[in-house]
């Protein structure tokens, strides 16, 4: 069935580092996506997607590439900033699969000023 | 615009007790979510729902009960509820058709803690 695998946690880096958080996937077919990120106490937000190969998701100065070839779909910051302290999920939407949503384990992410 | 709620927030109960957690969207997805939250596990689904009156079972079901008689309202019951139960709870809704790329929106969670 279909996977998601991503760096273990946690993850602490100082102001403005650069920051990377590794996924890769299994899937049958061709998956959409997805970057989501949860502050304390909150719920999942999209922070970006992509629905196919070589595509780029960008928001917030986060940006990830769909590689078909590595079947990686890696997060990367230039700059980090406190308030980027959270959970980062990577997931996918593989189409075969009735529109769900599978879930790497997640990356807690802190920030020191 | 209110989006996606759910209620109660945090929830204390007993063993072998039923327990209801609610889930309101308003943006009239067709699809909807119910996923619970574990350290160590990421989320994992527990059912969804693809319209009113369709469910279907998601990773892991086993104590749960869905019903989804209107559109909007997507309710989760623990008929009896077990230690194991205790967890962070995700109701999610998207609409592929109209959004797209199978986006799932996340409401703020219910925290449940069985004694």
């Amino acid at each position: 069935g279909d996977s998601v695998t991503q760096m273990e946690g946690p993850v602490t880096l100082s102001e403005e580092a650069f920051l990377t958080i590794n996924c890769t996937y299994t899937a049958t077919g061709y998956p959409s996506l997805f970057w989501y990120v949860q502050y304390p106490g909150e719920g999942l937000q999209l922070l970006l997607k992509a629905t196919k190969a070589d595509d780029k998701g960008s928001n917030k100065g986060f940006e990830a590439t769909y590689r078909k070839e590595t079947t990686s779909f890696h997060l990367e910051k230039g700059s980090v900033q406190v308030s980027d302290s959270a959970v980062y999920f990577c997931a996918l939407s593989d189409p075969g699969s009735a529109r769900q949503l599978t879930f790497g384990s997640g990356t807690q992410l802190t920030v020191l000023p | 615009d209110a989006g996606i709620t759910q209620s109660p927030r945090y929830k204390i109960t007993e063993t072998g007790r039923q327990v209801t957690l609610m889930c309101h969207q308003t943006w009239s997805h067709s699809y909807m979510f119910w996923y619970r939250q574990d350290l160590g596990h990421g989320l994992r689904l527990i059912y969804y729902s693809a319209a009113a009156d369709i469910t279907d079972k998601g990773e892991v079901p086993d104590g749960y009960v869905v019903s989804r008689s209107k559109t909007e309202n997507f309710p989760l019951t623990l008929e009896s509820a077990t230690r194991s139960q205790t967890s962070v709870y995700f109701c999610a809704s998207s609409d592929p058709d109209r959004v797209g790329a199978d986006t799932q929106y996340f409401g703020p969670g219910t925290r449940l803690t069985v004694l």
